[in-house]
């Protein structure tokens, strides 16, 4: 089964709000972290965050973690249409300190 | 310094055919990965290497895809007979390793097999 099930699948918003995306997954992990892909192509590493931490903040990004429900949100504040982009979780198959596992991404579209 | 790099970025290929796809990892960084993306999808693993360690295989989907890593650093991703299922844009990327695993991604080769 998928680890790292991001959701909603789709979100489109306005320039100055923010986003907020929601990932879960199911088995212990000892990282999650983000990624951003621009249409299709290469994807960029935006944050991780550990397992014993609960918040992690990177400019206009803040990632919350919840272990107890295994949970995990991204926020991006004052969005921008460069914001415009799908956003991924991955996270590690049960502990393993290379593997990650990817979900399917939310799609967010930032209007101008 | 150069990132990850991806050659060709297009390959449209007829079915039956083999294609080798091409990654070139940052300078430095021991572990590299190959991941296969389908049109909406996340993604999903292929194979990794990790220095001179046997390579992690189990995401192969087949016996017509391989991999190879040479002198520890370029790597080749063999797609054998190609059919149309294998259609996708295939991603590479590297990682300093060491429990190091922030993974650098290339842009991708997107493949078509018609």
């Amino acid at each position: 089964s998928q680890q790292g099930e991001e959701d909603p699948q789709a979100l489109s918003i306005q320039e100055g709000e923010n986003a907020t995306m929601n990932c879960s997954y199911k088995t212990s992990i000892n990282n999650l972290q983000w990624y951003r892909q621009n249409s299709g192509r290469g994807l960029v590493h935006l944050i991780l965050i550990r397992s014993n931490e609960r918040e992690k903040h990177s400019g206009r990004l803040r990632v919350t973690l919840d272990t107890s429900k295994k949970s995990s949100s991204l926020l991006i504040t004052a969005s921008r249409a460069a914001d415009t982009a799908s956003y991924f979780c991955a996270t590690d198959e049960g502990g393993s300190n290379y593997k990650l596992t990817f979900g399917k991404g939310t799609l967010l579209t930032v209007n101008p | 310094g150069a990132g990850v790099s991806q050659s060709p970025s297009n390959k449209v290929t007829e079915k039956g055919k083999d294609v080798e796809l091409r990654c070139d990892p940052i300078s430095g960084h021991t572990a590299l990965y190959w991941y296969r993306q389908s049109l909406g999808q996340g993604l999903e693993f292929l194979i990794y290497f990790q220095g001179n360690s046997a390579p992690d295989k189990s995401g192969l989907p087949s016996d017509r895809f391989s991999a190879e890593r040479t002198g520890g650093s370029v790597s080749t991703l063999t797609i054998q007979r190609t059919q149309q299922e294998d259609s996708a844009v295939y991603l590479c990327a590297s990682s300093p390793g060491g429990g190091l695993w922030t993974q650098y991604f290339g842009p991708g080769t997107r493949l078509l097999v018609l």
